[in-house]
Formats: structure tokens, C-alpha cells, sequence
């Protein structure tokens, strides 16, 4: 499958408390970028690490980045109900000129 | 942050008629566009890479027959889905690089195509 993977595919967490998500990916990779898609919608570019990045954040958002491990972490903080979405993961491999593979993505629910 | 309009954002059609969707960059100049399909409760599977000014590149599987891509000019590229079946019903979401930019993608909005 070109695709990586995601962890959890479902994710359901009480309004304040952290969510996170788990993405491992195949190839060597120039960045991994995690995105965010309301039901329905297009989707919302959170965050880009670059592959000699470990760590990056942005607001509540924490993304961590192992390349030894090709893998990835997303984590919200603070969850709020508005955080109710689909999560995905999506790397840009070496060589691959531009090519987003995405994650099978997270279904995050976040209950008030 | 730059913007990706896509039109329409809904269509609904016949079995065995052909649909056009478009992609446009609105303040940027796209060098790359890519076109993404979504099923249902799925993930966006990459269908085709878009250059301005030559053929496109279509990803395994994807037959470049039926989806005719058209990236004519740095701000516009178009998607049309020649002889539509009920399989084809899905959401196609483009995105579109400029140049200069770690690889950073802007998205459409996305196009839900039902095909009757």
C-alpha cells in the first residue's frame, strides 16, 4: 500500500483532556505534514515537520518526528469540542517531487 | 495563507456523461497542481500530478482515459471525469505548490461528484 498508517482510527476523549495520534510511514522522507478534515470539508494544513526536525509546535498542537523509526506523533492539548475531526498524516518521500502520501487518518471525538 | 478555489464544490450527474472540475491557484502561481480522490470514511489516495504545460502523471491504477487532466495555465487546472459510472461518486480535493516553498501543499475545498 502507498499509504502509511495511522493509530488509532478512532479516538474519543472527554473536552480537556490530550489526544494523540500515531502515524508510521515506508520511505525516507524530505517532511511529514499533519492535516485536519471537518466530515465533508477540504482539508486544513496544521503543521509541517521536516525530516531533521524532532520536535515542532504550534499552539496546542505537538508534533514529534523519529526518523529511525519512520514514525510520527500528533498531540492536541487542552482537547476542545471543536477539535472533532479527522486527523491524517501525509509525508512527502525523497525524491518524489512534491508527492503528499497520506495516512489512513484518525477520527477524532471530542465530547463537552 | 494561499488559497486553492475548486468549482464546483457539488455536482450531481448521469451515468455515462462527463464532468468537468477546476482547480485555481488565486494568488499564487501554481507550478504543481495534484488531484486527490477520497471514498467515504477513507483516506485521500493521490490520483495524478499536474504540471503547467505538460502531460500529467497518473499514479498506478488511475486510468488516464477516464480522468483527462488539463493544467493549461500556472493558476488553473482542470479534472474531468469522462463517462462517469455510479463508481466514480466521490470527493476530489486538488492542491496546488508554488515554487519556493518546502513542499508545502494549499487544498481545494474538494468537489463531491454523485453519479446516478
Amino acid at each position: 500500500s502507498q499509504q502509511g498508517e495511522e493509530d488509532p482510527q478512532a479516538l474519543s476523549i472527554q473536552e480537556g483532556e490530550n489526544a494523540t495520534m500515531n502515524c508510521s510511514y515506508k520511505t525516507s522522507i524530505n517532511n511529514l505534514q499533519w492535516y485536519r478534515q471537518n466530515s465533508g470539508r477540504g482539508l486544513v494544513h496544521l503543521i509541517l515537520i521536516r525530516s531533521n526536525e524532532r520536535e515542532k509546535h504550534s499552539g496546542r498542537l505537538r508534533v514529534t518526528l523519529d526518523t529511525s523509526k519512520k514514525s510520527s506523533s500528533l498531540l492536541i492539548t487542552a482537547s476542545r469540542a471543536a477539535d472533532t475531526a479527522s486527523y491524517f498524516c501525509a509525508t512527502d518521500a525523497t525524491g518524489n517531487t512534491g508527492k503528499l502520501i497520506f495516512g489512513q487518518g484518525t477520527t477524532l471525538q471530542v465530547k463537552p | 495563507g494561499a488559497v486553492v478555489s475548486q468549482h464546483p464544490s457539488w455536482v450531481i450527474c448521469k451515468s455515462g456523461t462527463s464532468v468537468k472540475i477546476e482547480c485555481r491557484s488565486l494568488d499564487f502561481q501554481a507550478t504543481t497542481m495534484f488531484w486527490y480522490r477520497q471514498f467515504p470514511k477513507q483516506s485521500l489516495m493521490l490520483m495524478a500530478t499536474s504540471n503547467e504545460g505538460s502531460k500529467a502523471t497518473y499514479e498506478q491504477g488511475v486510468e488516464k482515459d477516464k480522468f483527462l487532466i488539463n493544467h493549461a495555465s500556472l493558476t488553473l487546472s482542470t479534472l474531468t471525469v469522462t463517462s462517469a459510472h455510479p463508481e466514480d461518486s466521490s470527493f476530489y480535493i486538488c492542491s496546488a505548490t508554488g515554487q519556493g516553498v518546502y513542499n508545502e501543499q494549499f487544498f481545494g475545498p474538494g468537489t463531491r461528484l454523485t453519479v446516478l
